[in-house]
């Protein structure tokens, strides 16, 4: 298994409280992503990355802010959750960009609830 | 943009038989075709993939998925189902999401149910 940790796993804020998430690699690849998973959705794309300091919005970025500061750790920020920000997080890295068929390795998921 | 459809939200089938999960995605250019699995509480981990050649793709505990052009069909299949298969599967398309960019666009899955 891909060596990915998320911490929390689990979390229960209230709305307008801010949430940071972070996502730890040990496999040193250059390319790592936040998604959410909701029911009847299947995963959107928050945020990804394709280098220390270098992130470009995904599908659903709205109410997120992501840094990377170092290879291995990715960080996902609430700024001021809302009750819409619901979900389950996985974080996920791959070596190379999607645009060459490279697999994805995803994290165990961080189950966020916002009050 | 790119999409993803797999028909069926649900799917249940019997103790040794066929599993067919279907998938068709839209893409304006050769895309790259992914099946993931997740097995509940966890994340998602790769069951098979295409990016170029042989278009009938074997992946891990006996699926397989073939991918036809003509159709834009990424189906996937095994024999016999076994109760362990019991899960959510997603298919995923990497495509161009613009300014020289690739995304992966996953479809909202398809819960697979095995009855004994």
């Amino acid at each position: 298994d891909a060596g990915i940790t998320q911490s929390p796993r689990h979390k229960v804020t209230e709305t307008g409280t801010p949430v940071t998430l972070r996502c730890h690699q040990t496999e040193n690849h250059r390319y790592m992503y936040w998604y959410r998973q909701d029911p009847g959705h299947g995963l959107r794309l928050i945020h990804y990355s394709y280098g220390v300091k270098d992130t470009d919005k995904g599908e659903v970025s709205d109410g997120y802010s992501v840094s990377r500061s170092k290879t291995e750790d990715f960080l996902l920020t609430l700024e001021s959750a809302t009750s819409s920000q619901t979900s389950v997080y996985f974080c996920a890295i791959s070596e190379s960009p999607p645009g060459v068929g490279d697999t994805q390795y995803f994290g165990p998921g961080t189950r966020l609830t916002v009050l | 943009a790119q999409s993803v459809t797999q028909l069926g939200s649900h799917v249940s089938v019997s103790e040794g038989a066929l599993v067919l999960l279907r998938c068709n995605y839209s893409s304006s250019v050769p895309p790259y075709l992914f099946w993931y699995v997740q097995y509940p509480n966890q994340g998602l981990q790769l069951l098979l993939k295409y990016t170029t050649g042989a278009t009938l793709v074997k992946g891990i505990n006996g699926f397989e998925a073939e991918f036809k052009k003509s159709e834009t069909s990424f189906h996937l299949t095994k024999p016999s189902a076994h109760m362990s298969d019991a899960a959510e599967y997603f298919c995923a398309v990497s495509s161009p999401s613009g300014a020289g960019s690739y995304q992966l666009t996953f479809g909202k899955g398809t819960k697979l149910s095995v009855i004994p």
